[in-house]
């Protein structure tokens, strides 16, 4: 059972507008949500993260929101630039089973100028 | 660079062959995870250590996988008599439990065809 979809395998924005990527979780247990922004060939990169215990988390251009009751999380992007283009996926993660993370099936973000 | 360093890049085998991949974690972190990612697909969770001490396997590893982190440092992932299915990108990923967060940083992967 996948634990964490993403929804929209694939988003175009115009440079300078907001980007909004979108994960749903349904293991009630997770306690901490996480953001990796992937080149090809490379291994994922760390963007922001946030714990269970918060509703919102922001890093510059890029802020987390997670709705609990909902069991959703997104990641917004404000201004999106066209280095931001890439594989996004949304990770999350239980305390009690070791903090290895779960991942939805990403995202690929295409900004164009 | 002190980033998460994985050997070798790539790696092409013929299919019953056995390849070893090796992950050097960030110094100070005591945990390092292993990950498979398939095309289209996000990375999924294969085994982890704390320190030596392996925690958890999970499901997706067969018995010929093997991992091992001797002395808490380095870790090597094996895979004994390849089959074209163990084509995937494999990650290595370390973290530092104790500061109360759970990002863990990834290595650049290792690229596995079994032909």
């Amino acid at each position: 059972d996948q634990q964490v979809k993403q929804n929209s395998p694939s988003l175009s924005v115009q440079e300078g507008r907001i980007s909004i990527l979108n994960c749903d979780y349904t293991n009630s247990m997770f306690d901490y949500f996480l953001w990796y922004k992937k080149y090809p060939a490379e291994g994922p990169t760390f963007l922001i993260s946030i714990s269970s215990i918060k509703d919102k988390n922001e890093d510059g251009r890029f802020t987390v929101f997670l709705n609990k009751s909902a069991k959703h999380l997104s990641l917004h992007i404000v201004p999106s630039q066209p280095g931001d283009s890439a594989v996004y996926f949304c990770a999350a993660s239980d305390y009690n089973q070791g903090g290895k993370l779960i991942f939805g099936q990403g995202t690929e973000l295409s900004v164009k100028p | 660079d002190t980033g998460v360093s994985q050997d070798p890049r790539h790696k092409i085998t013929k299919r019953g062959q056995n390849v070893t991949f090796r992950c050097d974690p960030i110094s100070e972190h005591n945990r390092l995870y292993w990950y498979r990612q398939t095309l289209g697909q996000g990375p999924e969770f294969l085994t982890y250590f704390q320190n030596e001490a392996q925690l958890e396997k999970s499901r997706l590893l067969s018995d010929r996988f093997s991992a091992e982190r001797p002395k808490g440092s380095f870790s090597t992932l094996e895979i004994q008599r390849t089959e074209q299915g163990d084509s995937a990108m494999y990650l290595c990923a370390s973290s530092f439990l104790g500061t109360g967060s759970y990002e863990q940083y990834f290595g650049p992967g290792t690229r596995l065809t079994v032909t």
